[in-house]
């Protein structure tokens, strides 16, 4: 069966500062995908990021970084120097196939 | 680029009523995928269309049936509607790499958020 877990429910930092959220996965598939998805206030769900299970190099786009390790089944995502704009839920999510599975989310809030 | 695009954006319903949700995929995408994500909820699968054929179904309930048509487009047809069905309703769409069981990222559109009454 594959399952996200999310265990941060909400988070709060100060503006600037990092924050890490954290994703922990299971599957028995050896092939499968990660995704980070944003959803601001408004409620849309902004594609982030997306990694491949053969694929561990670590990614930095900007203020985000993703950290994937196989050995733990983590794909951590970190932002730097958090602004305001960054507020949101943020989900994880496997997909061994055509279905996605998403963890229950992350509220972010970046208090200025 | 273009983006999916669901309408209406809004919608209130009656219990026992019925409602039509449209999606309209990103032009070349194949897939396209319905969720409901409840208050406070992650985004549950519902059920997908590849090529205009039902691909996969996840919980969706009897009272809802869906279709994807000759241009791609889908609709998610809700009946007997009940206060449970209040949600935000997320169309998405992907491209199926040919002879892979892999979708390329799904994509979401803005959601149509339903209230019923």
């Amino acid at each position: 069966a594959q399952k996200v877990t999310q265990a941060q429910t909400e988070i709060s930092v100060v503006e600037k500062e990092d924050v890490t959220l954290d994703c922990v996965y299971e599957t028995r598939d050896t092939t499968y995908y990660l995704f980070w998805y944003k959803q601001p206030p408004s409620g849309e769900l902004v594609f982030l990021i997306r990694r491949n299970s053969f694929d561990e190099q670590n990614e930095i786009s900007g203020r985000y970084s993703w950290n994937f390790q196989k050995s733990t089944s983590s794909f951590n995502f970190t932002i730097t120097a958090s602004q305001v704009v960054d507020s949101a839920v943020y989900f994880c999510a496997l997909s061994t196939g055509n279905q996605f599975y998403f963890g229950t989310g992350t509220s972010l809030t970046v208090i200025p | 680029a273009a983006g999916v695009i669901q309408s209406p954006r809004h919608l209130i319903k009656e219990k026992r009523e019925t409602a039509t949700l449209k999606c309209y995929p990103i032009p070349r995408h194949d897939t396209v995928y319905w969720y409901q994500q409840g208050p406070g909820q992650d985004p549950q699968f519902l059920i997908s269309f590849y090529e205009k054929m039902q691909s996969d179904k996840g919980s969706i309930p009897d009272r809802f049936s869906a279709q994807q048509f000759s241009d791609y487009h889908s609709e998610l047809n809700m009946s007997s509607l009940e206060l449970g069905d209040s949600a935000l309703y997320f169309c998405a769409s992907s491209s199926r790499t040919s002879g892979s069981r892999f979708s390329d990222t799904q994509y979401f559109g803005p959601g149509t958020r339903l209230t019923v009454l």
